[in-house]
Order: structure tokens, then sequence, then C-alpha cells
């Protein structure tokens, strides 16, 4: 099974937000709302940002924010900081009992 | 505070096996199943497998059937992931995550990953 398609790269300037977007088919992130986010800084684990396509975890900044729509799904940082300058993923559950991610997107804050 | 420790950097030659442990701590093992992900140099995350501590229940990838064997032993709460017929393909860090059981999207927190090379 393929990985989730997400843009190689995103960038934007503190304060602005930007969009970074996950699309599969109707087999993972259309069929099921099983879609996390990942944010990893280099040499360090990957940190669950958003669970169940919207859903934030304890201590992660509202900034962050998440949904979904057919098969894309779709993760918003609002407010950049330079701190959110990493590799996100996406994953998802899938209709074979397995999960997939995306390929990564790396932000850059300009 | 839950932590998933791992074990150190292996090197191994290729057509060997490898075995990484990930021992948890800070909650009770058997309420959360663990996944094995890998991701090399470079790349991105690659998600291998899944196991159920409360069961005998686990579920791989299939590109890593028949490769891939995930063990646990509940009595010292440790998860293991065996990799075998190693090639450089297999070079990569590799990680153990817990999560909420039926929920296998939501890794909540992760191991510090072990660093597998397979050279000759």
């Amino acid at each position: 099974q393929s990985a989730l398609t997400q843009p190689p790269s995103a960038s934007g300037s503190p304060g602005q937000s930007v969009t970074i977007s996950c699309t599969g088919t109707s087999s993972d992130v259309g069929g099921y709302n099983h879609v996390s986010w990942y944010q990893q800084h280099p040499g360090k684990a990957p940190k669950l940002i958003i669970y169940e396509v919207t859903k934030r975890p304890s201590g992660v900044p509202d900034r962050f924010s998440g949904s979904k729509s057919g098969n894309t799904a779709s993760l918003t940082v609002s407010g950049l900081q330079a701190e959110d300058e990493a590799d996100y993923y996406c994953s998802s559950y899938t209709s074979s009992n397995t999960l997939i991610f995306g390929g990564g997107t790396k932000l850059t804050v300009l | 505070q839950v932590q998933l420790v791992q074990s150190g950097a292996e090197v191994k030659k290729p057509g060997a096996s490898v075995k990484v442990s990930c021992k948890a701590s800070g909650y009770t093992f058997t309420t959360y199943d663990i996944s094995w992900v890998r991701q090399a140099t470079g790349q991105g995350l690659e998600w291998m497998g899944w196991m159920n501590p409360d069961s005998t229940n686990t579920g791989y990838a299939q590109k890593f059937q028949g490769r891939v064997t995930l063990t646990w032993d509940t009595s010292i709460s440790t998860a293991y992931m065996e990799l075998t017929s190693l090639t450089s393909e297999d070079t990569a860090v590799y990680y153990c995550a817990r999560f909420p059981r039926h929920q296998l999207a939501r890794h909540d927190y992760w191991g510090q990953g072990s660093l597998v090379t397979v050279s000759s």
C-alpha cells in the first residue's frame, strides 16, 4: 500500500498560518476518523499533535488544528512560531487493520 | 511518567537478524498496545506492525510479513521486535510507540529509537 500523499515542503513567516494536506483513499483517510498528525524535530522521536482528525492531546497548543474532507485530511498551524519548524507526518488507520503514514512535509518558518 | 526505553544501537551483517527491545514504565503494560515504526536516514516513517500484550494478537504490514516477529514479556513490561534476513535497506532507526486499544493511529508515547545498521 502506497504512503499517503503530502507535499514535501511548506513554509510561512512568523505569525502566519500554513496548511498541510494529506491525501489518501476511501480505504484509509476517507473511510475512518482515525487520522493523526505527528511533529518530528531532527534527531527526535515523533510527537502526537492531532488524533481522530481534530483532537489535540493535552499540552499541544491550540495553534494546531486538524480537519478532513473526503479523502484528504489537513493540518493547520496558526500563528507560526520558530519552534514549529519541523517535519510533519499524517497517519491513518486502514481497512486492512493496518496503519499508513504520509511521506512527510518539511515545514520551514521563514 | 510514561516512558518507553529501547535497547541500544546494533550493527549487523547482511542476512543476519536483529532483536530490539522496548521497556515500558509508568503505566500498566497490558492496558495499551504497541506498534513498531522505522525511519531510514532522511526518509519518512514506516509502520511495521502492532501487538496486544493482553492477548496473543499481532498484526503486520504486508511488506514485513514473514520477516518480522513481535513478542513481549509482560513480567518485565518489555516488547520485542525481531527482523530477519537483514539487507542494507533495513538500516534505519526503529521506534516502539504505544497506543490505546482500538486506536491504532493514536501513538501518544514513543521510545527514543534504536539505530540498526546493516553493513558487511
